[in-house]
């Protein structure tokens, strides 16, 4: 079947500017997650939703970003008054959210770059 | 924190040359421990998981054994092939029932015919 996918594969933008980054997990899953992955850096967790909630949004850097998942399935990345430090490539997973070890799928990202 | 510290790259290597690369880990409890691969162009993978400690993770050749008492989860391969010329992470969640990944840097694999 269909893995998660990410839309825009590659997002161009300038310092200041408001952008979306868009997630559709694989269908089913109920628990997504939104990771930033910096030049050179493993992944690092920004948000986790569970259904239409965010569980956890921990690892949000500051208030610039906010995600939602309004029926949960597709999620929406949001950045405002990006910075050219929000460079980097944003990955998005599902998993099923059952069971205690439930594997996360990740998409391809969407490599972000403010100018 | 939670913290994976995997050795740096870039690591170039000859087919069927023998891998290891190098994880360690900080957590507090007892965590599940993960590789990831990032072939070119492609999403991360899971390529193998331990979940206690003791535990082989293996798949497509690759192994990797959760050692409490070194804290350690080393990937290892006996013979790379050209088609493992990735990025490998380390990766770690607390315990059961979490969710939250922490990973490694990452570490850049070249396998030259």
């Amino acid at each position: 079947g269909a893995g998660v996918s990410q839309t825009p594969s590659n997002k161009v933008t300038e310092k200041g500017k408001y952008v979306e980054l868009r997630c559709d997990p694989i269908s089913g899953h109920t628990a997504l997650y939104w990771y930033r992955q910096s030049l050179g850096q493993g992944p690092e967790f920004l948000i986790y939703f569970q259904g239409t909630g965010a569980a956890d949004d921990s690892g949000l850097p500051n208030d610039r970003f906010f995600a939602v998942r309004p029926e949960g399935s597709v999620s929406t990345l949001k950045i405002q008054r990006t910075e050219r430090g929000d460079s980097a490539v944003y990955l998005c997973a599902s998993s099923s959210g059952q069971g205690a070890y439930d594997e996360q799928f990740f998409g391809p990202g969407t490599r972000l770059t403010v100018l | 924190g939670d913290s994976v510290t995997q050795m740096e790259g870039p690591v170039t290597l000859s087919e069927e040359a023998f891998l290891t690369i190098n994880c360690t880990y900080t957590a507090t409890g007892y965590p599940s421990l993960f590789w990831y691969v990032q072939y070119p162009g492609e999403g991360l993978q899971l390529l193998l998981k331990a979940t206690k400690a003791d535990d082989k993770g293996s798949n497509k050749g690759f192994e990797a054994t959760y050692r409490k008492e070194t804290t350690s989860f080393h990937l290892e391969k006996g013979s790379v092939q050209v088609s493992d010329s990735a990025v490998y992470f380390c990766a770690l969640k607390p315990g059961a029932g979490s969710y939250q990944l922490t990973f490694g840097k990452g570490t850049k694999l070249s396998v030259i015919p």
